[in-house]
């Protein structure tokens, strides 16, 4: 079964660090995009950016260049969303999708979430 | 970026009721669109893809039209675990972009 499971929900203060996790198992993880979404509370969804594992070349949404940094460590199936200085505004669910690498392609399946709660 | 624009952004119907969602992007998106379903607390849930194919393991009655910029998800007959947010997405050129969203609720 194809599957990417996320880390658990985190609780930070402004100007902390952090970094989730989405890790894929039952394919072949270098033969597809991993994508990052978020979701506001009650809002709707956003693309983040995405990295292809095989070579870690990244895309980013203009809106979220510069705030958070994409990685993946292809040897643990692993990908990761990182931020160097939370702000409450980044409170919000994220969720990690796959898509496959070359052409076009659509987000199948989807993680389960992890809540990123920031508060003072 | 593509703007998607979808509609309505809620839309109450009954059991049994035939329902379409719009979507419409700003510039051409060569049948690149998915339609995702949300249920609180729970992952978008992939329905189509390239406008018209069905994801395996989805009902029937979910079927989907369109091309350039102009598509629509249609719910032949609703079903009490159908209601729910529907979304679409363009995966034709980055940024990816989503519609807002439309809530269908019971009436």
């Amino acid at each position: 079964e194809v599957q990417l499971v996320q880390s658990g929900a985190e609780v930070k203060k402004p100007g902390e660090s952090l970094r989730i996790s989405c890790k894929g198992s039952g394919y072949s993880f270098t033969t597809y995009w991993i994508n990052w979404v978020r979701q506001m509370p009650g809002k709707g969804l956003e693309w983040m950016g995405r990295i292809n594992p095989s070579d870690s070349y990244i895309n980013y949404s203009p809106s979220f260049q510069g705030h958070v940094t994409i990685s993946a460590d292809k040897s643990i199936s692993t990908a990761y969303l990182q931020w160097s200085s939370l702000r409450a505004s980044d409170t919000a669910i994220y969720y990690c999708a796959r898509s496959l690498v070359g052409g076009t392609s659509w987000f199948d399946p989807w993680g389960q979430g992890t809540l990123v709660t920031v508060s003072s | 970026d593509i703007q998607m624009t979808q509609s309505p952004s809620s839309l109450s119907a009954s059991v049994g009721d035939r329902v379409t969602i719009t979507c419409r992007a700003s510039q051409g998106i060569t049948k690149s669109l998915a339609w995702f379903q949300q249920k609180p607390g729970k992952a978008p849930k992939l329905l189509l893809y390239a406008a018209s194919r069905l994801e395996s393991g989805v009902p029937s009655r979910f079927s989907g039209s369109g091309s350039g910029t102009d598509y629509t998800l249609t719910i032949s007959s609703l079903q009490p675990e159908d209601f729910a947010t529907y979304y679409c997405q363009q995966y034709y050129t980055t940024p990816y972009t989503f519609g807002q969203g439309t809530k269908l609720e019971i009436k």
